[in-house]
C-alpha cells in the first residue's frame, strides 16, 4: 500500500531563514508525489507536483522539492521565509495501484515563521 | 475557467437533520472525489464518482453517508441523521481525466453538528 509520512507535526522558524518540512513515501511503483499548503480555514492549493519527470520539482512561491529514490523522501524547502508562509503543509502521493488515482494526504505539518 | 464550486461554505444542523454539500467540479472535469478533514487532521478519501457511477467509496461510512454525481448538475454528499462527530470540513476535488494526477480542490464546506 502506498503512504506518506511527515515527520514533523509542527516547524518554526524565523523570518528569512530556510524552511525544511520533511516528507516520507513508501510505494512499491514509482509515485505521485505532491505538496499542498492550507491556510486557516481555507482550501487546498498546490504548490508542486512529482510525476516522474526532473527529480529537483519547483513550486510556486519559492517552494521546491527533491525526489530522492534512495531514502524514499520528498523534502520541500524554500531558501528563506516569509511571514505568509505560515500554513498547514500536507505531503500526498496518488494511489496510482487501485486505479482511482485517489490521494493520501499525510498528516500535515504546520509552519510558524516568527517575525 | 472557475475552479471548483462547493456550498455551502458553512452548515450548521442539530443532530438528527440531514446535511447535503454540493460541489461543482471545473468545466469540462468528469472526475470527482471527496475527502474529510476532521479538527486537527488531515485529509482522508471518501469517495470517488464519474458522471452516474460511484467508483470507490471505500473511505464512506457505512451507514447514513451517500453520494452522487448526476448527468446533469453537481455531485451531491448527503449525511443522514448527522451526528457531533460528522463535524468536519468536507473537501471536493475534480480532475479532467484519471491519468491528469492532479486534483483541483474547492474551498471546502464545513459542516458544524449542534
Amino acid at each position: 500500500a502506498q503512504s506518506v509520512t511527515q515527520l514533523d507535526s509542527h516547524v518554526s522558524v524565523s523570518e528569512g531563514t530556510p524552511v525544511l518540512l520533511r516528507c516520507n513515501y513508501s510505494s512499491s511503483y514509482s509515485p505521485s508525489l505532491f505538496w499542498y499548503v492550507q491556510h486557516p480555514n481555507k482550501g487546498l492549493q498546490l504548490l508542486l507536483k512529482y510525476t516522474s519527470a526532473a527529480t529537483l520539482v519547483k513550486g510556486i512561491n519559492g517552494f521546491e522539492a527533491e525526489f530522492k529514490k534512495s531514502e524514499t523522501s520528498f523534502h520541500l524547502t524554500k531558501p528563506s521565509a516569509h511571514m505568509s508562509d505560515a500554513a498547514e503543509y500536507f505531503c500526498v502521493v496518488s494511489d496510482t495501484t487501485s486505479g482511482t488515482y485517489k490521494y493520501i494526504f499525510g498528516t500535515g505539518t504546520r509552519l510558524k515563521v516568527l517575525a | 475557467n472557475a475552479g471548483v464550486m462547493q456550498n455551502p461554505r458553512h452548515l450548521v444542523r442539530r443532530r438528527g437533520q440531514e446535511a447535503r454539500l454540493r460541489c461543482s467540479p471545473m468545466k469540462g472535469h468528469s472526475h470527482v472525489y471527496w475527502y474529510r478533514q476532521l479538527p486537527e487532521e488531515g485529509l482522508k478519501f471518501m469517495v470517488y464518482l464519474q458522471k452516474e457511477n460511484i467508483i470507490d467509496e471505500s473511505g464512506m461510512p457505512k451507514e447514513r453517508f451517500s453520494a452522487e454525481f448526476p448527468k446533469e448538475g453537481p455531485s451531491i454528499l448527503r449525511i443522514q441523521q448527522v451526528v457531533r462527530g460528522d463535524s468536519a470540513a468536507y473537501f471536493c476535488a475534480s480532475s479532467p481525466t484519471l491519468n491528469d494526477y492532479e486534483q483541483y480542490f474547492g474551498p471546502g464546506t464545513r459542516l458544524t453538528v449542534t
